[in-house]
Parts: structure tokens; sequence; C-alpha cells
């Protein structure tokens, strides 16, 4: 039950696009469409913001998307916004022999 | 709206007990599978344990397997986690989170504001 991989940090000035990688094994995030994203402020509940690797649940945002390629899956904000800044974890469902959830270990975005 | 609220955790000497609890409301409780996810201090998101809306299906983490129990009540809207033989590293916040499932798979879309076990002697 490995964690997922992704970078400590990215940032990007108001307005412009960032793209967070997370990346996993054929076990989970290449073997299912099962990538979901979560944000985190400081000190708050996670916030489910995309999930089934592109979907988006009903009040977030359109100017987040999900995408997955091979075993990376990737979040993309566009026309960054000051209250973007947060914490961001992917996470993969796999339902082998003993199905489980595994997280990456989060990436801060800062707006510069 | 959907609130999940955690309580019960602490501060608890090592191998000892903590039950949490987490209380369902604005939505229907029974047809729902939960979860627990914890977070230790400044790390990342770590899943715990899963329980089907019934309770007959019951999941856990390596890291939790043996030492702790996941439990239901439906007809209190409730979700427990007893937690035994604790150590230093399951010191966190426990979240509770409901269980959805989309075209493909499950996922959490709803998050208490979690609830912080600590251990230490």
């Amino acid at each position: 039950q490995s964690a997922l991989t992704q970078p400590a940090s990215v940032s990007g000035s108001p307005g412009q696009s960032i793209t967070i990688s997370c990346t996993g094994t054929s076990s989970d995030v290449g073997g299912y469409n099962y990538v979901s994203w979560y944000q985190q402020h400081p000190g708050k509940a996670p916030k489910l913001m995309i999930y089934d690797v592109s979907n988006r649940p009903s009040g977030v945002s359109n100017r987040f998307s999900g995408s997955k390629s091979g075993n990376t899956a990737s979040l993309t904000i566009s026309g960054l916004q000051a209250e973007d800044e947060a914490d961001y974890y992917c996470s993969s469902y796999t339902s082998s022999s003993t199905p489980y959830w595994v997280f990456g270990g989060g990436t801060k975005l800062t707006v510069l | 709206q959907v609130q999940l609220v955690e309580s019960g955790g602490g501060l608890v000497k090592p191998g000892g007990s903590l039950r949490l609890s987490c209380a369902a409301s604005g939505f229907t409780f029974s047809d729902y599978y939960m979860s627990w996810i914890r977070q230790a201090p400044g790390k990342g998101l770590e899943w715990v344990s899963y329980i089907s809306s019934s309770g007959s299906t019951i999941y856990y983490a390596d890291s939790v397997k043996g030492r702790f129990t996941i439990s239901r009540d439906n007809a209190k809207n409730s979700l427990y986690l007893q937690m035994n033989s604790l150590r230093a590293e399951d010191t966190a916040v426990y979240y509770c989170a409901r269980v959805r499932y989309g075209d493909y798979g499950p996922y959490f879309d709803y998050w208490g504001q979690g609830t912080l076990v600590t251990v230490s002697s």
C-alpha cells in the first residue's frame, strides 16, 4: 500500500494555469479510473474537487480539471486565484485482493 | 446539508484505547458506505478503514489491521472507530468521510472536521 507520488510544491501567478501530477502504478492509478483529487486549506477538512479521473462535483469551479495518462494522473487549475492556494491530494482506489485507497503525499500550491 | 461531526479524540498513553464517533446528518446515513481517514501532524492523508452501508463489508489499512475496529449504528446515524493498542504513530487528526460511488469507483464526497488523537506518555 505505497503512497502515490506528487510534487511537494507548485506555484503560479494569478490568472496562470498550473498542473499537479500524481504518479502511481498499474495496480492503482494506471489500472482503474478511480482517481480523485482533494483540496485542503490549513486547519480545514479536505474537499472533493475531482472524481473518476475527470468529473467535477456540483459546485466545484470549471477551472479545475483532471486527466490521466498511463500511471500518471493530473490536476490542472486554470485562471489561478488567490483562494486556490492550498494543499492538494490525489487518491486512487484499488479493487485488488484487498481493496483499499492510497493517497499522494500532497502538493502545496502557492499563488504568487 | 450533509454534516459529519467527529468526537472522542484526546490524549492517550501508548498501548491504550480510544473510541471515536462520527455523527451524521443531512442525508440517509443507512444508504451510504463510510470511511475513516487520518492525517498525522504536518503530513498527508492516510486511509484507515471502510464499512459498507449495512456493516457487512469492512476493510482496514495494513497499518491498523488487528488493532482498530470500525462499526456503525444506522439507527443512531453514527459511525465509530474503536482503537486499541495505540502507538505513537497513530497520532493524527481522524476524519470520517462519506463514500460515494461514481461511474467507475468510490471516492470521499463529504468529510467531517476531524478529531485529534495524540498518543504519548
